[in-house]
């Protein structure tokens, strides 16, 4: 049973662009988001959260959005760089139980 | 500095073999777990522990083991290796109170097994 799930298996955006990852989710348990970014050969490495009593977290030039009634969460990075070129996996959690993970988007950002 | 450790990072070993894979955290924490990931899929939670002397299985069925003797130590052992073993095996820490960072995770193992 897929709990989260990220269908865009890639995105590519122009540099100095926004890219906008989606992810929808199934269990309305879930009470905390998280975003990861692995580069290929290293671990997943976090990126922001958001708790699911707000429906923004803002980061620097990253920015995730939380729609409850939906059940769908989005990363955006605004302005997108190179470097940020990677996989991206979206990750729910409940009640301090055990994270579950969406397939992940690969992002390619064109210089 | 605080990190998390696996090795080997690549492994190629022939059917059968029995192999373990090694994850070690200087953190402190108490929680560790093994998710194995294929391309383009999902992690997949194989094995947790919360603790010394705690493990428990995951969502995905795992014909691998796991110990946890050493709050630092989580290793993950294979008795006979076959090529549906074949896959990325990735370790991961937390504290017991994980958010709102979650977890740290190691580089990975990439195991094939021709």
């Amino acid at each position: 049973d897929q709990q989260v799930k990220q269908n865009s298996p890639s995105l590519s955006v122009q540099e100095g662009r926004i890219s906008i990852l989606n992810c929808d989710y199934t269990n309305s348990m879930f009470d905390y988001f998280l975003w990861y970014k692995k580069y290929p050969a290293e671990g997943p490495t976090f990126l922001i959260s958001i708790s699911s009593i707000k429906d923004k977290n803002e980061d620097g030039r990253f920015t995730v959005f939380l729609n409850k009634s939906a059940k769908h969460l989005s990363l955006h990075i605004v302005p997108s760089q190179p470097g940020d070129s990677a996989v991206y996996f979206c990750a729910a959690i409940y009640n301090n139980n055990d994270m579950r993970f969406g397939a992940g988007t690969r992002l390619t950002v064109k210089p | 500095e605080a990190d998390i450790y696996q090795t080997p990072r690549y492994l190629v070993i022939g059917t059968g073999k029995k192999i373990t894979l090694e994850c070690s955290q200087t953190m402190g924490h108490d929680k560790m777990y093994w998710y194995q990931q294929d391309p383009g899929m999902e992690l997949h939670l194989i094995h947790y522990s919360y603790g010394v002397n705690s493990t428990e299985k995951g969502d995905l069925s795992s014909e691998s083991t796991v110990s946890r003797i050493r709050t630092e130590h989580f290793p993950l052992t294979l008795e006979s290796a076959r090529p549906s073993h074949t896959s990325q095996y990735l370790c991961a820490s937390s504290a017991w109170t994980s958010l709102p960072y979650g977890y740290t995770f190691g580089s990975g193992t990439r195991l094939t097994v021709v």
